[in-house]
């Protein structure tokens, strides 16, 4: 089946530093890719989708400057949480999307916590 | 649009006696609904998703889920609850394209008391 793979699955880093974290299809081509917060107790929240190529379509709410995504090739896109503060400390999930009948598959998580 | 209602965020139950958790779903189209199951701060597993075939239909680890249209719910149960059941279960719709993103419920905790 299909797998993706997301890095790293925790970091901690100081306030006003910047994060990246990784997701990767590793047996499929992902032409569509979610990324997803979840505040503790609560449920995901999409905050942007991006496109192989193209520019990455934000939730409202999200602040695109903030979190920049970037889906350069078809099994790799990155969120980069930029300026961090506490309160961006979360749980971040990505999915993919395959054309090939996979359906969505989820990576297994960033919990970022921001000190 | 759409949208999925979870009616219980807390469900507790006994070891060996049956699950229900209970999802109603909103949507414009023909929905492929889901659920998924997560583990405290690990990320999600699919356990069934229904994409208009069989209306019953059946998961990994025992449960199963009925869509039913006329009451637009989708009901995840099982007949057996066991121990490492105990998670946060979440009922998920996308919509017929099956490209955009999915829209979560709130999630429902089920604990299982031995």
């Amino acid at each position: 089946g299909a797998v993706v793979s997301q890095h790293p699955s925790w970091v901690i880093c100081k306030s006003g530093t910047s994060v990246k974290i990784e997701c990767r299809s590793l047996d499929f081509q992902a032409t569509t890719m979610f990324w997803y917060r979840q505040f503790p107790k609560q449920s995901l929240m999409l905050m942007a989708t991006s496109n192989e190529g193209s520019k990455a379509t934000y939730e409202q709410g999200v602040e695109k400057d903030k979190f920049l995504i970037n889906h350069a090739s078809l099994t790799l896109s990155t969120l980069t949480v930029t300026s961090a503060h506490p309160e961006d400390s979360s749980f971040y999930i990505c999915s993919a999307v395959d054309g090939q009948g996979y359906g969505y598959t989820f990576g297994s998580g960033t919990r970022l916590t921001v000190v | 649009a759409q949208s999925v209602t979870q009616l219980d965020s807390h469900v507790s139950v006994s070891e060996g006696t049956p699950v229900l958790l209970r999802c109603n779903y909103s949507s414009s189209y023909s929905p492929s609904l889901f659920w998924y199951v997560q583990h405290p701060n690990k990320g999600l597993q699919l356990l069934l998703k229904y994409t208009s075939a069989a209306t019953l239909v059946k998961g990994i680890n025992g449960f199963e889920a009925e869509f039913k249209k006329s009451e637009t719910s989708f009901h995840l149960t099982k007949p057996s609850a066991h121990m490492s059941d105990a998670a946060e279960y979440f009922c998920v719709v996308s919509d017929y394209t099956g490209r955009r993103a999915l829209t979560f419920g709130s999630g429902t905790r089920l604990q299982v008391q031995p």
